[in-house]
């Protein structure tokens, strides 16, 4: 079983629609982070959860809603969303303060 | 926002040969993390490091925290093809701080 699992690999999704992406951690890990990735561009970070509370969000659209119910589980909810958020989001997970960070196999979105 | 500036982006080598990159800052890090992509998947760490001067290896990776305390370094030896995809360097300036990363250096090991 992998650390970092995130659930669906591949999304493809109109601008009208709704869907979720699904992120789990098996790691015993208290702080669990959303990035987007692009291409030519380094990583950005959208959101940090803290045992389980938002601490951090980094100027994001409000199209993106996050959710952390444990802290094993965060999820990105998506609405309305825009040819340019097409990208591979990542999650990933740490224990709070430390460096380290590990991520998910993420999910290639594409929005048409 | 602090950077990272990794280099160089990108390096087409013949296998066997050695590779070398490295990332600097602007500012003093605290913890060097050294992460591969491979084509579609998430980041897999590589090599962390967390002291001035710390030299790691990891099989036929070998990584350097700078003693500036600004830089990081990290060699491949002997390369070969699986070796290609994306190495990411990423920093942390002060425990609990975000991690920094760099743009990425592309690595294609021709057979």
């Amino acid at each position: 079983e992998t650390g970092v699992t995130q659930t669906p690999r591949h999304l493809v999704m109109g601008m009208t629609n709704k869907k979720s992406l699904k992120c789990e951690q098996h790691l015993g890990h208290n702080a669990m982070y959303w990035y987007k990735q692009s291409a030519k561009k380094p990583l950005e970070l959208m959101f940090v959860y803290s045992l389980e509370e938002r601490v951090e969000n980094n100027s994001v659209p409000s199209r993106f809603s996050p959710e952390c119910p444990n802290s094993s589980h965060l999820f990105l909810h998506l609405h309305t969303l825009q040819p340019e958020d097409s990208a591979l989001y990542l999650c990933a997970s740490s224990q709070w303060g430390a460096g380290v960070a590990f991520f998910g196999q993420g999910t290639r979105l594409t929005v048409v | 926002g602090q950077q990272l500036n990794q280099s160089p982006q990108s390096m087409f080598i013949q296998e066997g040969e050695d590779v070398s990159m490295n990332c600097t800052s602007s500012s003093i890090f605290n913890t060097w993390l050294w992460y591969k992509q491979d084509p579609g998947e998430g980041p897999v760490l590589l090599i962390a490091l967390y002291k001035a001067g710390e030299l790691t290896s990891n099989g036929r990776l070998t990584a350097q925290f700078g003693t500036t305390r600004k830089d990081s370094f990290l060699n491949i030896s002997a390369s070969i093809p699986s070796d290609v995809g994306i190495y990411f360097c990423a920093g942390q300036e002060t425990s609990g701080s975000r991690l920094t990363f760099g743009e990425g250096t592309q690595l294609t090991v021709n057979p």
